[in-house]
């Protein structure tokens, strides 16, 4: 079972609100992802780092940031949360080219 | 376009049948494909990896093939239990860039009736 873990699993919240979802690994990834995933589609890459302060944005245009200031913790974070935003966010790390593990991910309602 | 197209979209069987189930892909270049099985309201496992070179690989019950040459792979059940249910996620990788870019399927929601 892979050590990467996701907080909370499940977030309603009003729009307008700011929220943070966590997520860390304690596998010493240096690569770092987070999907977003709506029922019975695919995974849409939002965000990726490949080590300490480095971050990119991923194939799908998000209105989410992410910082990476250490190696195990990835956060995310919405200023303003939209019911648009409403999905499920997972998130990933893995070493250069090798498989990808897991958290069990957050599911995010927005009202 | 690079894509990944997995067929069917959902698929009913009784324990202990066999099922197969389909991926096509369009990805170049090619790196790898992975076959992942995703159970409800969990994150994506990954089940095998194959390079250009393999053309099966098994993991217990679960056997993947794969045809580099007509892009197309297949994951096999064999004595499917309860416990397979579950959306199983074909990803293909190229080898376009560093980050070995991934293209993944949307899944076959497989449920397993007893």
């Amino acid at each position: 079972e892979a050590d990467i873990y996701q907080t909370p699993r499940y977030l309603v919240i009003g729009t307008g609100k700011k929220i943070t979802l966590e997520c860390s690994q304690t596998m010493g990834h240096d690569k770092m992802y987070w999907y977003q995933q709506d029922p019975g589609m695919e995974l849409h890459l939002i965000h990726y780092s490949y080590g300490v302060n480095s971050t990119e944005k991923g194939d799908l245009s998000s209105e989410s940031t992410v910082s990476r200031i250490r190696t195990e913790h990835f956060p995310l974070t919405l200023e303003s949360a939209r019911p648009s935003h409403t999905s499920q966010y997972l998130c990933a790390s893995s070493e250069l080219l090798e498989t990808q593990y897991f958290g069990p991910g957050t599911r995010l309602l927005v009202l | 376009k690079n894509q990944v197209e997995q067929s069917p979209q959902s698929l009913i069987i009784l324990e202990g049948k066999n099922c197969t189930l389909q991926c096509n892909y369009t990805v170049s270049p090619f790196s790898n494909l992975r076959w992942y099985k995703q159970d409800t309201g969990r994150g994506p496992v990954s089940l095998t990896i194959m390079t250009f070179s393999e053309n099966t690989k098994s993991n217990g019950r679960y056997t993947a093939t794969l045809d580099a040459d007509t892009k197309q792979s297949s994951l096999h059940i064999t004595a499917s239990q309860l416990s397979d249910s579950a959306s199983y996620i074909c990803v293909v990788s190229d080898r376009g860039s560093t980050l070995g870019r991934l293209y993944f399927g949307r899944g076959t929601q497989l449920t397993v009736w007893p």
